[in-house]
């Protein structure tokens, strides 16, 4: 079984420009999250979809960032414009069933160096 | 906000040592579940404890959840290099969310 695709998996990008970052998840999983990890830190949840509609965005910069899903499948994530601050490990994960016990399958995440 | 602390958050020792990290927290979770991730990579989920006091055990790892599930313990027998990896608690919020509460982490190195 296929795993959670995403890409790039490095991007090095100045400040003030825009980036995007793509999110194809196990086959059948509704549920998709999007994660920020900075480097000495645990991810942070970043927004959480339920086949195509949002659950919990509450921790999204709407300001600089965006995240769509459309059809309920691949999912995009983008900044704009980034902030040194920005530079993470952006992280996309799965899940089959949404409840207590859901297990969530990570990809490898993408790598974002804001200069 | 629910937080949730570690320690140690880095340990280097011998291939063959025992170890014991700490997840710590001042709220009460529907369950804990234990990552690990090594670089370059997402972390893979390892177990979920659900129940106070619960144990489970994998191989040479030992999950404890506390009583008040509040706190989670991962002990490793015997470690090896393959062991080598960051490991990350997270909590499962309550409610309809079921958001997890990563913690930072502990940086596990474990030298031939």
């Amino acid at each position: 079984e296929a795993g959670v695709a995403q890409s790039p998996r490095y991007k090095i990008i100045e400040k003030r420009q825009s980036v995007a970052f793509w999110c194809n998840p196990i086959s059948g999983h509704a549920t998709l999250y999007w994660y920020q990890q900075i480097l000495g830190q645990g991810p942070k949840l970043l927004i959480q979809f339920q086949n195509n509609g949002v659950v919990d965005d509450s921790q999204l910069p709407k300001d600089r960032f965006s995240a769509e899903r459309l059809k309920g499948v691949d999912s995009t994530l983008k900044i704009q414009p980034a902030k040194l601050e920005d530079s993470a490990v952006y992280l996309c994960a799965s899940s089959l069933v949404w409840g207590a016990k859901n297990i969530q399958y990570f990809g490898a995440g993408t790598r974002l160096s804001v200069l | 906000t629910q937080l949730l602390e570690q320690s140690p958050q880095f340990l280097s020792i011998q291939e063959g040592e025992n170890l014991t990290v700490y997840c710590n927290s001042s709220s009460v979770f529907s369950s804990l579940q234990w990552y690990r991730q090594e670089p370059g990579e997402g972390p893979v989920l390892l177990v979920t404890v659900v129940t106070g006091g619960e144990v489970k055990k994998l191989k040479r790892l030992t999950f404890q959840f506390g009583d008040a599930r509040k706190d989670s313990s991962l002990h490793i027998t015997a470690a090896q290099p393959g062991d080598t990896g960051l490991y990350l608690c997270a909590g499962v919020g309550g409610g309809s969310n079921y958001k997890l509460t990563f913690g930072k982490g502990t940086l596990l190195t474990v030298n031939p």
